[in-house]
């Protein structure tokens, strides 16, 4: 079965560092999407990402954020310099086109900030 | 604003009881409903979806959910619940047209169940 896969499952990185949060998604799908959980709290959308450009994005995704998918397969969530508050799990997730058919989400990347 | 509330933050049921888990939401339009399970250490994994047609909908593991319009709201159920139903159970809602997938999810039910 089709899965989308992340890497790695947890990164642990010191504030200010520069992070890339990586995530292959179903090889057809057409939309792709970071989402993440601060611990204890609900998911919450970032990013979605169609036609090599951001579709959507929410108020947490400011400057500090950027996504790129720099050779097809690949899907990446950049953060440039890593604040305390970003510790978190980072879900990517694919769907297969423009209507609203299932997502198909990741295991997740822990991303801790020390 | 799309919400989505689920009003249970912790919920126990003894193995093979009933299981009813609350879900309301506030959409400006007619929504698309999910309901995802996490269980520890896991990603999110789709139970069960709602698009159109039958308020009844059957989803993965014996879970069923019913959509209820006038009630705002989409109730997820499981007839017997089995230890390994324990987890965390997010309901969300995502938009009817175009704009992909993107979901609002409410802050969750966790399960425990007791042998």
């Amino acid at each position: 079965e089709p899965e989308v896969t992340q890497t790695p499952s947890h990164q642990v990185t010191q504030m200010g560092q520069e992070v890339i949060l990586r995530c292959v998604p179903i090889s057809n799908h057409l939309y792709f999407y970071w989402y993440r959980q601060i611990l204890g709290q609900k998911v919450e959308f970032l990013v979605s990402f169609y036609n090599n450009e951001i579709s959507e994005k929410s108020e947490i995704f400011d400057d500090q954020f950027s996504v790129e998918r720099p050779d097809g397969s690949n899907f990446t969530l950049k953060i440039r310099s890593t604040k305390l508050e970003d510790s978190a799990m980072y879900f990517c997730a694919s769907s297969a086109d423009r209507t609203n058919t299932e997502a198909f989400f990741g295991q997740g990347t822990r991303l801790t900030v020390v | 604003a799309q919400s989505v509330t689920q009003p249970d933050i912790h919920i126990t049921v003894s193995e093979g009881a009933s299981l009813e888990l609350r879900c309301n939401y506030s959409y400006g339009a007619t929504p698309y409903l999910f309901w995802y399970v996490q269980s520890p250490g896991q990603g999110l994994q789709l139970l069960l979806k709602y698009f159109s047609g039958d308020t009844l909908v059957q989803g993965i593991k014996g879970f069923e959910a019913e959509f209820k319009r006038s009630q705002s709201s989409f109730n997820l159920r499981k007839p017997s619940v089995h230890w390994s139903d324990a987890a965390e159970y997010f309901c969300a809602v995502g938009p009817l047209t175009g704009g992909g997938n993107k979901l609002t999810f409410g802050t969750g039910t966790q399960l425990k169940v007791e042998l």
